[in-house]
């Protein structure tokens, strides 16, 4: 079965600088891999996902993730960060014969002026 | 537009009473599916459905039933059995498609149940 570690529970960063979120997962095939944000009491939206091709993936709020095998990694990046940024970050995997999803328990990121 | 709606937002209950959480989409997706949020830790898969009439037990299904009569609705029931149903209620869609897993899933806003 897969599974997801997110390393890092609560990230502090500054307005305008730059952010990083740690994603591993572990999976024996190639994985289908998702990081989605949740603001605090609503739902989650879609940032962006890998399913293959271009180890860089861009997704929606000048977010970007890199997969690299090697590492079993799919960290999420964002050179400039925003207070809008502020929110609770999950990364997803999900194998290639199945419609689960497994889900990190997810990142804080605070934002300080 | 369309989306997702859970409804209600926040709803409160005795111990001991069955609850339905209700979930509505109007994306035409085929796929339905039904989470629970507890804080600090992940989204865990409740049930799903891939097809109307038809839903699969996901990782946590105990103390749960959930329908699937039209493709647009996929209620979830919290009933007296489940042990500990204070928490986030997340429903989400997806498109369907053949490659199971490259289905986006979708989410709706969530229900906050809390069981007094």
């Amino acid at each position: 079965a897969q599974s997801v570690t997110q390393p890092d529970i609560h990230i502090t960063v500054s307005e305008g600088a730059s952010l990083e979120l740690r994603c591993n997962y572990s999976y024996g095939a190639t994985p289908y891999l998702f990081w989605y944000v949740q603001s605090p009491g609503q739902g989650l939206q879609l940032l962006l996902k890998y399913f293959s091709g271009d180890t860089l993936v861009q997704g929606i709020k000048g977010f970007e993730a890199e997969f690299k095998r090697s590492q079993s990694s799919f960290n999420l990046r964002k050179p400039s960060v925003h207070w809008s940024d502020a929110a609770e970050y999950f990364c997803a995997v999900g194998p290639s014969n199945d419609y689960k999803l497994s889900f990190g328990a997810g990142t804080t990121v605070t934002v300080r002026a | 537009d369309g989306g997702i709606t859970q409804s209600p937002k926040y709803l409160f209950r005795k111990e001991g009473q069955n609850v339905t959480l209700s979930c509505e989409q109007n994306l035409n997706h085929d796929a339905m599916y039904w989470y629970r949020q507890d804080p600090g830790q992940g989204l865990r898969l409740i049930y799903y459905s891939q097809i109307v009439n038809d839903f699969q037990k996901g990782d946590i299904a105990e103390g749960y039933s959930v329908s699937r009569e039209k493709k647009e609705s996929f209620p979830l029931t919290v009933t007296s059995a489940q042990k500990n149903p204070t928490a986030f209620y997340l429903c989400a869609s997806s498109e369907g498609s053949l490659r199971l897993s490259t289905d986006t899933q979708y989410f709706g806003p969530g229900t906050r149940l809390t069981v007094l």
